[in-house]
């Protein structure tokens, strides 16, 4: 299993621009998660999935878009990208919620908005 | 509310001596709790978690956390520290909705330095 992907590893992109953050696992697991990670404050989650074709905010949503058409994806998309915006993002999966289950995470994508 | 306060964000320590990364949960319920690592430019993975049997969790790479109720801590603790125990370190507690949604709260994190 190669568990849970993300592409692209790393992206530059211009104020303004958009892109689309792909997550993808294998696991056959009904919940995903994105993740921002910034220097000195842990990871805040951006928006999650319950399943597919369901989508929720999570603290920090503004200015993100997501979809999950298939169970084993969930894209993550900025429609017009901010110097705020420059983070490391992580995608996460599990199987089911309650609180004694881990989320498995992928490798990140470092993002840098000029 | 649920808050994770780690108590240091940066821990030096020399090659073969013992480790310690302290961490104060706040919950209103009996919570789960995790250790996270993360390497240089990797993802997290889990060190080993808390789910209200024993108190004293034993996790990966001879790390364990000990559950103090009392104290509301969930310290991590090593021996002996190797150089590649180097790596940045979260405590997470679990918080659970309603809808059967379970939240991750993350730690700032504490980094470790293992020097030789």
């Amino acid at each position: 299993n190669a568990g849970v992907t993300q592409t692209p590893k790393f992206r530059v992109l211009k104020t303004g621009q958009s892109m689309t953050l792909l997550c993808a696992q294998d696991m056959n697991h009904e919940y995903m998660y994105w993740y921002r990670q910034d220097p000195g404050m842990g990871l805040r989650l951006i928006h999650y999935s319950v399943g597919e074709g369901t989508t929720a905010k999570g603290e920090v949503p503004d200015g993100y878009n997501v979809s999950r058409l298939k169970k084993q994806n969930f894209l993550l998309g900025l429609e017009s990208a901010a110097p705020s915006q420059t983070s490391v993002y992580f995608c996460a999966s599990s199987p089911t919620s309650g609180g004694a289950l881990e989320q498995f995470f992928g490798p990140g994508t470092r993002l840098t908005v000029l | 509310a649920q808050s994770v306060t780690q108590l240091d964000s940066h821990v030096s320590v020399s090659e073969g001596t013992p480790v310690l990364l302290r961490c104060n949960y706040s919950s209103s319920y009996s919570p789960s709790l995790f250790w996270y690592v993360q390497h240089p430019n990797k993802g997290l993975q889990l060190l080993l978690k808390y789910t209200s049997a024993a108190t004293l969790v034993k996790g990966i790479n001879g790390f364990e956390a000990e559950f103090k109720k009392s104290e509301t801590s969930f310290h991590l603790t090593k021996p002996s520290a190797h150089m590649s125990d180097a790596a940045e370190y979260f405590c997470v507690v679990t918080l659970m909705f309603s809808g059967g949604y379970n939240k991750l709260i993350f730690g700032a994190g504490t980094r470790l330095a293992v020097h030789p």
